[in-house]
């Protein structure tokens, strides 16, 4: 089975420019998350999607960060601009439904440098 | 709000040695509790849970018991091996979805 893809790998950019990540879940996962993952701290949940609708976006800085999950499959996540306290790994995840006590998938992860 | 403590690392220990990652929570309600291990150069993946008081989650020699009295969930192995070498994660979700708080992570390396 394969598993959750994130791209790019890496990214470095300048501040005040901006940036796409992608995500392709594990196929049949309806849930899809982002999270930030800053340097010694542990992952923070931005957006959490069911299916192409946004469950939770509590946490995302909307004034420059911005998700979609058009067709309930792939997702974008962008940050425009970026800011230096912007650089961080940022993780893909989905799971199979909300049931209580279920486990996610993460990808490996996208790493943003903003210079 | 839920939140996660976890112990500060990095912990360096031989082959073969006892390892102990403490873990406490903060939360309202009942919680499902879970360890996530990160290897160099994977992503994170769940190593085991527990989902009420007094249950154990168990996978590759690591145990951690879910102990409401204590707020704690405690990582365990009695011998580990240089494989093991990882970032360990403790995190807490919501007993109605899966939205995860995670504590800072604790980074674990094994020595030959």
């Amino acid at each position: 089975e394969a598993g959750v893809a994130q791209s790019p790998r890496y990214k470095i950019i300048e501040k005040r420019q901006s940036v796409a990540f992608w995500c392709n879940p594990i196929s049949g996962h309806a849930t899809l998350y982002w999270y930030q993952q800053i340097l010694g701290q542990g992952p923070k949940l931005l957006i959490q999607f069911q299916n192409n609708g946004v469950v939770d976006d509590s946490q995302l800085p909307k004034d420059r960060f911005s998700a979609e999950r058009l067709k309930g499959v792939d997702s974008t996540l962008k940050i425009q601009p970026a800011k230096l306290e912007d650089s961080a790994v940022y993780l893909c995840a989905s799971s199979l439904d909300t049931t209580t006590g279920g486990e996610l998938f993460f990808g490996e992860g996208s790493r943003l440098t903003v210079l | 709000g839920n939140s996660v403590t976890q112990m500060e690392g990095p912990v360096t220990l031989s082959e073969e040695a006892f390892l102990t990652i403490n873990c406490t929570y903060t939360a309202t309600g009942y919680p499902s509790l879970f360890w996530y291990v990160q290897y160099p150069g994977e992503g994170l993946q769940l190593l085991l849970k527990a989902t009420k008081a007094d249950d154990k989650g168990s996978n590759k020699g690591f145990e951690a018991t879910y102990r409401k009295e204590t707020t704690s969930f405690h990582l365990e192995k009695g011998s580990v091996q240089v494989s093991d070498s990882a970032v360990y994660f403790c995190a807490l979700g919501p007993s109605n979805d899966y939205k995860l708080s995670f504590g800072a992570g604790t980074t674990v390396t094994v020595r030959a």
